[in-house]
Order: structure tokens, then C-alpha cells, then sequence
């Protein structure tokens, strides 16, 4: 099945700076890239997510930028804030029944 | 809003014995997975199910594991034999169509003893 990597595993920023995270995946044929947040005890939630037929989204603080001929992709957070702290995941799907996560990144927003 | 749900929230049980955790997805969707997640730890993908059969499994979905929807609403995982290793958060997840959003419940945490 497809291997997202994902880098760094932990990241501790400053608040009101930038965060990125990147991920790279294996399988050419995955067509798309969502980012989940995963804040201490709780369930995933979908944040962001890309399609294959485009190259960068944002939504207000959160982007998300996609490479597909070097197969990755990368989440950034500008103007962080405390409550961005929390364990982000990368996914990639090939569009068949399956979606595979990266390693999770630590995110800590220092005030 | 709707929601996936999973119960229990919490199963402790003897290497060995049999579990059954229970989710009931978005009523509407179509797709549904099985995610582990051991403490600390990436999620895992197990297995993705449509149209009453597997449609994915990983390598760690193995003869011990098994899933089912009986009734139309439950989507349940079966491990037949527990294993200490088994411990671990399980994470259902449902979806209206490919590629987009995957609601989670909120995990059962499994504890084998």
C-alpha cells in the first residue's frame, strides 16, 4: 500500500510564527491529500485537504502546497496561536477504498 | 451535527478472549474504516469496507481481525484472540464519498491484560 512519510515529528514554534510540515508519499496513483488535526485525547478532524488537480489551497491561516512530480506536500500555518498546538497528521488516498497517514507531527505553539 | 459514534469507550480484556467494538457510522455514508492507533503512535490504517465487503486491508489486519455490518447501521471489528500488542486506541471512520472528509468517533480504547 502507499507510505507517507512525514517531517518533523515534532515542532515547536514561537507564537505568531510560521509552521510547516511536509509529507511525502509513494504511490504516483494517489490523487488526494487531506491534513487532520489531533488535539490531546481526541478524535482526528479533517482541517485542510488537496486534490491532485491542484497545486496549493488556503484556507485563512492554514495552506497546503502539493508537488506531484516529487510526490510531496506540505501544511503551513502562519500567525500561530496556542490553540494550533496539537498532533498533526498528513493522508494521502489513491481515490480506491483506503486512506494512509504519515507519523504525526508534535506541534507546540509557545506564547 | 451527525457524528460517528463507538462503543465502549474503554474495553480491558484477557489476552485471548474475544472483543467486539461497535461503531455506527454517518447514517448517509458509504465507506467506512478501521484505524489503530498504538499510544504515541501514528494511525494505522486496518481495513476500509463498501458494499459489505472489504474493499482494503493492511498487513496488520490478519486472520485474528475481522469486520462486519449486520444490520445495516453497526459497523463492527471482531479480534478473535487478543493479543497483548493489540492494545491500542481504534478509530472508526466513515465517509459519504471518496476523497473527502473521514469522520472519526471518538476511539475505543483497548486494554489486554
Amino acid at each position: 500500500g502507499e507510505n507517507v512519510e512525514q517531517h518533523p515529528s515534532t515542532l515547536s514554534v514561537q507564537e505568531g510564527d510560521s509552521a510547516v510540515i511536509k509529507c511525502t508519499y509513494s504511490d504516483s496513483a494517489s490523487n488526494y491529500f487531506p491534513w487532520y488535526k489531533q488535539e490531546l485525547g481526541k478524535r482526528p478532524q479533517l482541517i485542510i485537504d488537496i486534490r491532485s488537480n491542484v497545486g496549493e489551497k488556503k484556507d485563512q491561516r492554514i495552506a497546503v502546497t502539493l508537488n506531484k512530480t516529487a510526490k510531496h506536500f506540505s501544511l503551513h500555518i502562519t500567525e500561530t496561536q496556542p490553540e494550533d498546538s496539537a498532533v498533526y497528521f498528513c493522508a494521502a488516498s489513491t481515490g480506491a477504498n483506503n486512506l494512509f497517514f504519515g507519523t504525526g507531527t508534535r506541534l507546540t505553539v509557545i506564547p | 451535527e451527525p457524528e460517528v459514534t463507538q462503543t465502549p469507550s474503554h474495553q480491558v480484556t484477557q489476552m485471548g478472549q474475544e472483543v467486539i467494538l461497535r461503531c455506527v457510522p454517518i447514517s448517509n455514508h458509504l465507506y467506512f474504516y478501521w484505524y489503530r492507533q498504538i499510544l504515541g503512535q501514528k494511525v494505522e490504517f486496518l481495513v476500509s469496507f463498501y458494499n459489505n465487503e472489504i474493499s482494503e486491508k493492511s498487513e496488520i489486519f490478519d486472520d485474528q481481525f475481522s469486520v462486519e455490518r449486520p444490520d445495516g447501521s453497526n459497523f463492527t471489528l471482531k479480534i478473535r484472540s487478543t493479543k497483548l500488542e493489540d492494545s491500542a486506541m481504534y478509530f472508526c471512520a466513515s465517509m459519504g464519498q471518496l476523497n473527502t472528509e473521514a469522520f472519526f468517533g471518538q476511539g475505543t480504547r483497548l486494554t489486554v491484560v
